[in-house]
This record gives C-alpha cells, sequence and structure tokens, in this order.
C-alpha cells in the first residue's frame, strides 16, 4: 500500500468554483502534512502545512482528520491561475525516514474561463 | 537569496553514457534530497542526506546511481551507464532540517537517454 494515496483528477472547474481534493496516508505515527502545488514543467512549492485543527489561508483550507488518516484542500472561488497539480506530502518522523517527506502522485486542477 | 541551483536543465544522452547531475542547496541548509518524477511513477525519493552523510539511499534504483555530497554546498546524482528507462526529470531539494519541515526544490533537470 502506499504511503500517500490521491485521486489523480483531474478536475475540470469554471472559474469561481469551489473544489475540494482529499488525500489519504498510511502510517497512524504520521506528524506532519503538507499541500504542495506544482505547476506544469516546473518544480513543486509549499502551498500550505495541515495543521490538527484546521487551517486556513485566504481561499485556501486545509483539514486534518487523524482517525480516518485523511487530509484535505478546499479552494474556493477558483482562479485560473490555481490551475496546476496539487500534492499531498506527509511525513512520518520515526526510525530511518526521519527527514523524508512522501508524496502522492498528485491532483491536477483546470480552472477555465 | 538564490534557491537551489540545478545543473545542467537539460540533458540528452545516448544509452551507456555516464551522466552527472549537480545541485547547490540553499546556504545554511542541513539536508539536500534527490528525487525523480516520472508520469508513471510521480515524484519519488532517491537518496537524502543530512549534514552532507547519506542518511536513506533505498530509493536509488540500481548500483549504476550513485550520489555524492563532498561538502555543504555541493552534491552529485551519477548514472553510469544511462539507460532509455532513466529518462525523467531530476528535482534537488534542501531544506532547513531534518524531519517535517518545508523543502525548497530546485528547476530540476530534465534528462532524456536516447
Amino acid at each position: 500500500r502506499k504511503e500517500v494515496e490521491q485521486d489523480p483528477g483531474p478536475f475540470n472547474v469554471p472559474e469561481g468554483a469551489t473544489v475540494a481534493f482529499n488525500c489519504t496516508y498510511s502510517n497512524s505515527a504520521s506528524q506532519s502534512f503538507f499541500w504542495y502545488r506544482q505547476d506544469c514543467r516546473k518544480e513543486p512549492k509549499l502551498l500550505m502545512s495541515v495543521y490538527s485543527s484546521g487551517n486556513e489561508d485566504g481561499r485556501f483550507t486545509a483539514q486534518l482528520n487523524r482517525a480516518s488518516q485523511y487530509i484535505s484542500l478546499l479552494i474556493r472561488d477558483s482562479k485560473l491561475s490555481d490551475s496546476a497539480t496539487y500534492l499531498c506530502v506527509v511525513n512520518p518522523t520515526f526510525g530511518s525516514t526521519l527527514g523524508r517527506l512522501y508524496f502522492g502522485r498528485g491532483t491536477q486542477l483546470t480552472v477555465w474561463p | 537569496d538564490a534557491g537551489v541551483i540545478q545543473s545542467p536543465r537539460h540533458e540528452v544522452t545516448e544509452m551507456g553514457q555516464e551522466v552527472t547531475l549537480r545541485c547547490k542547496p540553499i546556504s545554511g541548509h542541513n539536508s539536500l534530497f534527490w528525487y525523480r518524477q516520472t508520469m508513471m511513477r510521480g515524484l519519488e525519493l532517491l537518496i537524502y542526506f543530512n549534514n552532507n552523510v547519506p542518511i536513506d539511499d533505498s530509493g536509488m534504483p540500481e548500483d549504476r546511481f550513485s550520489a555524492k555530497m563532498p561538502n555543504a554546498s555541493f552534491s552529485t546524482l551519477k548514472i553510469q551507464p544511462s539507460e532509455p528507462r532513466d529518462s525523467a526529470v531530476y528535482f534537488c531539494a534542501s531544506s532547513r532540517e531534518a524531519g517535517g519541515v518545508e523543502q525548497y526544490f530546485g528547476p530540476g533537470t530534465r534528462l532524456t537517454v536516447t
């Protein structure tokens, strides 16, 4: 079983729509969680960290459900510039894997005018 | 501040040739990571270093791949001999410390082996 599983999409939504991505992780001891964004033919960049209490950054809201080992990202009022691939990332802080991040395959989003 | 620097940005080589990819991490960062990204397999960690010491190389596909970090400001990933299935984008990333902190990625090296 993969460490991080995501729905690959693609998600195609009109401008202004609300879209949600989900992700599950296999290691219940995982401690740190992130969403990264990757534009076409570019490197991944941190979008936001995910905290246990949930957190919001403008139009973006991230939620963590430890009981279900589930992470979500909600984008409200989608913009054309939100078109990208969104990577769910988990850091299981134990043993020799200390320091490494596990990346999901990514969910592709296209926002159309 | 300069970000993570990688060279070359593009490399086209013939099967059997040696390929060396280079990375300069962000100054002051103690951890360095090499990733490979393909459509089929997504982003895979190959190896990572902490304070110039290799910590986890379990992702290195086979003996044809080797990585070094002779000092805090430079790392190489070498493939010898290269094969067509090595074609991918290779990313280097660095972070301030090991363990659950933001990793900053370089622009990647797009490798094509014919």
